[in-house]
């Protein structure tokens, strides 16, 4: 099947500073990614989805200023948390479908763990 | 809208003993469905997928899944658990191409040797 790799897949951060996460589909064009949060022992929580050329769709109580998704290639999307804070350490995944498709198949990182000291 | 309900957040099998994973949905239009599963700080591995066509859908690993319009059903099996088998399932719906999925709230399953 098609490849969605993540980096990091692990970063630990100082509270106050920002990361960025990359979500690259590596042997298909993504003409729409999707950002999820995982919480621990629970499910996904989708974030937004971006497409590529245009502003993402940020999901009700998600803080767009806060995580800033920038999809500027078919290949590639970030997702950078600005200002973290303890609150946001969370597992964070990718997914991204193909354009051009019928398959309603989205693949996915191996998602990010992210550590807010 | 969409949503899944996946009964029981942790399920435990015995090795060599069938494996049942429910998950039901609701949907406005006919569902496109997934199974997905999880390993430990890793990201979703595709299971087995619903679209159209037969009902009676086969993954990997031995896993299989049957489509039960009638009881809004989607339940995951496999007929003998492996030690491997081990992880978070997640069972997602989506309306159809190009659309978001939508997650249960994931089953862990144990394998007891």
């Amino acid at each position: 099947g098609a490849v969605v790799s993540q980096h990091p897949s692990r970063v630990i951060c100082k509270s106050g500073t920002s990361v960025k996460i990359e979500c690259r589909s590596l042997d298909f064009q993504a003409t729409t990614m999707f950002w999820y949060r995982q919480f621990p022992k629970q499910s996904l929580m989708l974030m937004a989805t971006s497409n590529e050329g245009s502003k993402a769709t940020y999901e009700q109580g998600v803080e767009k200023d806060k995580f800033l998704i920038n999809h500027a290639s078919l290949t590639l999307s970030t997702l950078t948390v600005t200002s973290a804070h303890p609150e946001d350490s969370s597992f964070y995944i990718c997914s991204a479908r193909a354009r051009e498709t019928i398959d309603t198949e989205a693949f996915f990182g191996q998602g990010t763990r992210l550590t807010v000291v | 809208a969409q949503s899944v309900t996946q009964l029981g957040s942790h399920v435990s099998v015995s090795e060599g003993a069938l494996v049942l994973l429910r998950c039901n949905y609701s949907s406005s239009v006919p569902p496109y469905l997934f199974w997905y599963v999880q390993y430990p700080n890793q990201g979703l591995q595709l299971l087995l997928k619903y679209t159209t066509g037969a009902t009676l859908v086969k993954g990997i690993n031995g896993f299989e899944a049957e489509f039960k319009k009638s009881e809004t059903s989607f339940h995951l099996t496999k007929p003998s658990a492996h030690m491997s088998d081990a992880a978070e399932y997640f069972c997602a719906v989506t309306p159809g191409a190009g659309n978001m999925l939508t997650f249960g709230g994931g089953t862990r399953l144990m394998v007891k040797p």
